[in-house]
Parts: C-alpha cells; structure tokens; sequence
C-alpha cells in the first residue's frame, strides 16, 4: 500500500531556532513530493515540491525540504523559525497508480513561541 | 487573478437534508478534486475530476454522496440525507493537469458544513 506519515503530530520550537518537520513515505515507482501549510480557517497553500533533480529543494516563505531516497523521506526544514510559522504542516504524495490522486500525511501542527 | 472559491463558506443544516457545496476552480486549471477535512483530522479524499469525468469516486463514503462538473470549470458536492457525522471542512482544490503529476494542487477556503 502506498502512504504517506507525519510521525509528530505537534512541533514545538522557540523563535529564530531551526524547524524541522519530517514526513516519510511508503509509494512504488518514484514519488513526487509535496508540502503544504494551512492556516486557521484557510485552504491548504502550497509550500514545494520534488519531482526531480536535486535533493534540496527550496520553496516559499523561506523553507526548503531534503529528498531522502535511501530513507525515504522528505522533512521540511527552515533554519529560523518566525511566530508566523505557526500552522498546520501536511506532507502530500502523488500516487504513481493513480495519478489523479494526492495521499497526505495526517498533518503536524508546529508552535513557534516568542 | 482569482483563486479556487468555494461557496458558501459556512453551512448549517437539519440532519435529513440535502445540501449542494459548490466550487469554481481556477480558470484552465483541467483537473479538480474534492477533499473533507474532520475536526482534528487530516484530508480524506473523496473524488476528482478531469475535464468533465470522474475517474475515480472511490473515496466517496457513501451513495448519499455525489460530485458532479459541468463545462470543465464549476463543479457541486451533493450530500443527500445528512447526517451529522457528515459535519467536516469539505475543501475543493484545482490543478493545471493530472497527468503529469507535477502541479501541485491550490485548495479553496472551504466549506465548514455543521449538521444539527
């Protein structure tokens, strides 16, 4: 079965420390790699993407994600965390069966306190 | 330019009624898809769309639940005979294409449907 799992469900870090929320995935074929961030009472924004290339890949609002293929995963990491930042984190995979269709994670709500 | 809309954005209903959640994706995006979103929950897909068909509805909980897309563009959630466990964030998203998977997805605001 292909999935996708968000291990945390709560990140805690203080302002200007380095975030990490990380996301491992379980797909056939090669996966591409999505992350989200929704906001309360919003849609889901897209944050980046891995397709292909590169392992790092960089994407909006300062973050960047690590394409591991060995590990498979792909955590989203920013180096100084904003109180801005706080928000509900979803990582997403484009099945290779169904194209149509994106398997997220269950979400890691991250807390930047001041 | 105007992003995915989603109306209404709040809903209340009696559990027996049928309600219609609307979306109009952004313009030329081909591909449309329909998520729900529990209190506390992650993202449950329910059904997308390419142009017109629905290649697969396999995540359509029951057959109280129905999708339609008319023109490529504007697409209707019906939820007959809710229910209160139908009560959830419902959140369409649209895409540029579907085949070959590297557009991501831009999602709505939402419909928060409350079922009393």
């Amino acid at each position: 079965a292909q999935s996708v799992a968000q291990p945390e469900d709560q990140v805690n870090v203080a302002e200007g420390n380095p975030l990490t929320v990380k996301c491992t995935y379980s797909v056939s074929g090669n996966p591409y790699l999505f992350w989200y961030v929704q906001y309360p009472n919003r849609g889901l924004q897209f944050l980046l993407k891995y397709i292909t290339g590169d392992n790092l890949v960089k994407g909006s609002y300062g973050f960047e994600a690590e394409f591991n293929k060995s590990q498979t995963s792909f955590h989203l990491k920013k180096p100084s965390a904003l109180v801005s930042d706080s928000a509900l984190y979803f990582c997403a995979v484009r099945l290779a069966d169904s194209w149509g269709k994106f398997q997220f994670g269950a979400g890691t709500q991250v807390v930047v306190t001041p | 330019g105007a992003g995915v809309s989603q109306s209404p954005s709040n809903k209340v209903t009696e559990k027996g009624k049928d309600v219609e959640l609307r979306c109009d994706p952004i313009s030329g995006h081909t591909a449309l898809y329909w998520y729900r979103q529990s209190l506390g929950q992650g993202l449950e897909f329910l059904i997308y769309f390419q142009g017109n068909s629905a290649p697969d509805k396999s995540g359509l909980p029951s057959d109280r639940f129905s999708a339609e897309r008319t023109g490529g563009s504007v697409s209707t959630l019906t939820i007959q005979r809710t229910q209160q466990e139908d009560s959830a964030v419902y959140l369409c998203a649209s895409s540029l294409d579907w085949g070959g998977g590297n557009s991501p997805l831009h999602f709505g605001n939402g419909t928060r449907l409350t079922v009393t």
